[in-house]
């Protein structure tokens, strides 16, 4: 089992355009989340999705929009980068609620100049 | 609202010296308690839970109900325990969601 796998690795945009960062997991787990990580702020959650099907604000989601496309892949999309988005990017999984270990990805590095 | 706090950001030893990371938590309900720790260019990982009243790798956990903490400690420091560790706070079975605190790196010196 590869786990919870992310992509791209790195990435560098421009002020303005746009990117989907993907995620995937192959542990049948029931719900995802993604978070950023800054320096000083530890992991802050933009959106999860509790079960296929749905997503829910996390405590910092504006400048993004999610998708849970099915029950393995929950895609993250940056609609217009700003520097302050700047940042690593985990997504983690659970195998379902209740259960409250979150497994993690390995991360997207994003840069936005 | 729920918080996490670790005060130190930087935490340095020499090898074979105690360590104790704090942690400190604001929530009113019954929270469950996590520390992660994520290595050098390592994924993050769960470390232990306070459920579990485990050792991993030596590191207790204690949760202190009195004093909302749940410090992070080893007796004896090894050089591979240098990392970045997060604690994190679990409020609702509903949603999975944790809250993280800003995070200590432990760097250990031979």
């Amino acid at each position: 089992n590869a786990g919870v796998t992310q992509t791209p690795k790195f990435q560098v945009l421009k002020t303005g355009q746009s990117m989907t960062l993907q995620c995937a997991q192959d542990m049948n787990h029931n719900s995802m989340y993604w978070y950023r990580q800054d320096p000083g702020m530890g992991l802050r959650l933009i959106y999860y999705s509790a079960s296929e099907g749905t997503t829910d604000k996390g405590e910092v989601p504006n400048g993004y929009n999610v998708s849970r496309l099915n029950k393995r892949e929950f895609s993250l999309r940056l609609e217009s980068a700003a520097p302050s988005q700047t940042s690593v990017y985990f997504c983690a999984s659970i195998p379902g609620l209740g259960y409250n270990e979150q497994f993690f990805g390995p991360g997207t590095r994003l840069t936005v100049l | 609202a729920q918080r996490v706090t670790q005060p130190e950001k930087l935490l340095s030893v020499f090898k074979g010296a105690p360590v104790e990371l704090k942690c400190n938590y604001s929530y009113s309900g019954s929270p469950e308690l996590f520390w992660y720790v994520q290595y050098s260019r390592q994924r993050l990982q769960l470390l232990l839970r306070h459920i579990s009243r485990e050792s991993i790798k030596g590191f207790t956990a204690d949760l202190n109900k009195g004093e909302t903490s749940f410090h992070l400690k080893k007796p004896f420091a090894q050089e591979e325990d240098s990392a970045m560790y997060y604690c994190a706070l679990s409020w609702s079975s509903n949603t999975g969601k944790l809250i993280f605190g800003q995070g200590t790196t432990l760097q250990v010196k031979p």
